[in-house]
């Protein structure tokens, strides 16, 4: 959406390397930012999140960081394996308008 | 799996005709949206609901009305489907605002 801004568009990657998907967003008053992993033929389905008043968040190989003062957040996959390849989307929720933006979307391939 | 689910999956329909695209939860979650995704992968809000009775527009002006009856069920209905009106679309669920989404599978439309 027009406040998200999400980069790569593609990204492919050796299986056991890392991948890094960054995000940046414009108002300062989102303070959640969640992140959602679409495979083919499904919905999104959240693969971790995090607020702002929080600064990192680790699950297994999936962590997301968040510098408010940049206003970016990062989705960081390390020892990617052949089953990440998905596409993943950053979304920012503005309280102000009570509402979801996505961004536009990160394929991720790993090559086996 | 998140219980949300939509249907038809598929649907290939001629200009002109009435369709209803239908999704159902069985969380009890009073927030309920609808997303088009476009071929480009981005989502966009097209309506929302906070509850029986509450419906509102969302960012993407859409031809879709839906209604909201019941607390578990968010059909969209397309009153005269165009080619315009080709895409996925994607029904969510949420406790409350700001917080997770579910995801049901999509829709997949085709008008021709």
């Amino acid at each position: 959406g027009e406040n998200v801004e999400q980069h790569p568009s593609t990204l492919s990657v050796q299986e056991g390397d890392s991948a890094v998907i960054k995000c940046t967003y414009s108002d300062s008053a989102s303070n959640y930012f969640p992140w959602y992993k679409q495979e083919l033929g499904k919905g999104p389905q959240l693969i971790i999140d995090i607020r702002s008043n929080v600064g990192e968040k680790k699950d297994q190989r999936i962590a997301v960081t968040l510098n408010k003062t940049a206003k970016h957040f990062s989705l960081h996959i390390t020892e990617t394996q052949p089953e990440d390849s998905a596409v993943y989307f950053c979304a920012e929720f503005l309280y102000n308008f009570n509402k979801f933006y996505f961004g536009s979307g990160t394929k991720l391939n790993v090559k086996p | 799996e998140a219980d949300i689910y939509q249907t038809p999956r598929y649907l290939v329909i001629g200009t002109g005709k009435k369709i209803t695209l239908e999704c159902s939860q069985t969380m009890g979650h009073d927030k309920m949206y609808w997303y088009q995704q476009d071929p480009g992968m981005e989502l966009h809000l097209i309506h929302y609901s906070y509850g029986v009775n509450s419906t509102e527009k969302g960012d993407l002006s859409s031809e879709s009305t839906v209604s909201r009856i019941r607390t578990e069920h968010f059909p969209l209905t397309l009153e005269s489907a165009r080619p315009s009106h080709t895409s996925q679309y994607l029904c969510a669920s949420s406790v409350r605002q700001g917080g997770e989404q579910y995801f049901g599978p999509g829709t997949r439309l085709t008008v021709t």
